[in-house]
């Protein structure tokens, strides 16, 4: 199993701060995906990386994948509060999908 | 796109039953789907790959006689609670693998359902 390193594991900022989340492994992953979860609710998918290098924006949000695909990175620009929830980075294991996650990052964004 | 329901969100069953949980992908049809389990300020934990038509692949620790699970087609997967105890109350997710054109293979989730045994 390949392992994934989430870290900080809690970020409580001030609305308008800016943050970074890193995952980071030892092993290649063919790609790797972003989701945001809120309490009560399943993950929802916000990026997938798949090149190494690659960075992708989505709205104040961007995303990098490492050149060698071990690691990545979510940073956020002028956190709102409504980006409160856990963060969670996984890659894609194997032939069948099969993510492995990293343990997650509650980011709480106070007004 | 990309919808997976999932049903009941919330069941609250006595010790001792069995509860079935649904997970359906509304506008794709996926051939895998992961079962998991997520406790408290936690991550998600997997406990199974379903694939249609064939047996389950279950993670090392989770009792496939305690988790069954069907994949009777291309949008259904089912995961039953088999005699239920206390210690399996619990939040379970599933996933539906897109394995259509253009798509990463990403998984999209559906929106859980809480388990209480009493």
């Amino acid at each position: 199993t390949q392992l994934l390193e989430q870290s900080p594991q809690f970020l409580s900022i001030q609305e308008g701060e800016n943050l970074t989340v890193y995952c980071n492994s030892s092993s290649v992953f063919s790609s790797l995906q972003w989701y945001r979860q809120e309490p009560g609710e399943g993950p929802v998918l916000l990026v997938t990386v798949v090149t190494g290098g690659e960075v992708k924006k989505l709205k104040r949000l961007t995303f990098q994948f490492g050149d060698a695909r071990k690691d990545s990175s979510l940073h956020i620009t002028a956190a709102q509060p409504g980006d409160t929830g856990l963060y969670l980075c996984a890659g894609v294991e194997d032939s069948w999908g099969k993510l492995q996650f990293g343990a997650g990052t509650q980011v709480v964004v106070t007004p | 796109g990309a919808v997976v329901s999932q049903h009941p969100s919330r069941v609250i069953c006595k010790s001792g039953t069995s509860v079935k949980i649904e997970c359906r992908s509304l506008d794709f049809q996926a051939t895998t789907m992961f079962w998991y389990r997520q406790f408290p300020k936690q991550s998600l934990m997997l406990m199974a790959t379903s694939n249609e038509g064939s047996k389950a692949t279950y993670e090392q620790g989770v009792e496939k006689d305690k988790f069954l699970i069907n994949h009777a087609s291309l949008t259904l997967s089912t995961l039953t609670v088999t005699s239920a105890h206390p210690e399996d109350s619990s939040f379970y997710i599933c996933s539906a693998r897109d394995i259509g054109q253009g798509s990463y293979n990403e998984q999209f989730f559906g929106p859980g359902t809480r388990l209480t045994v009493l």
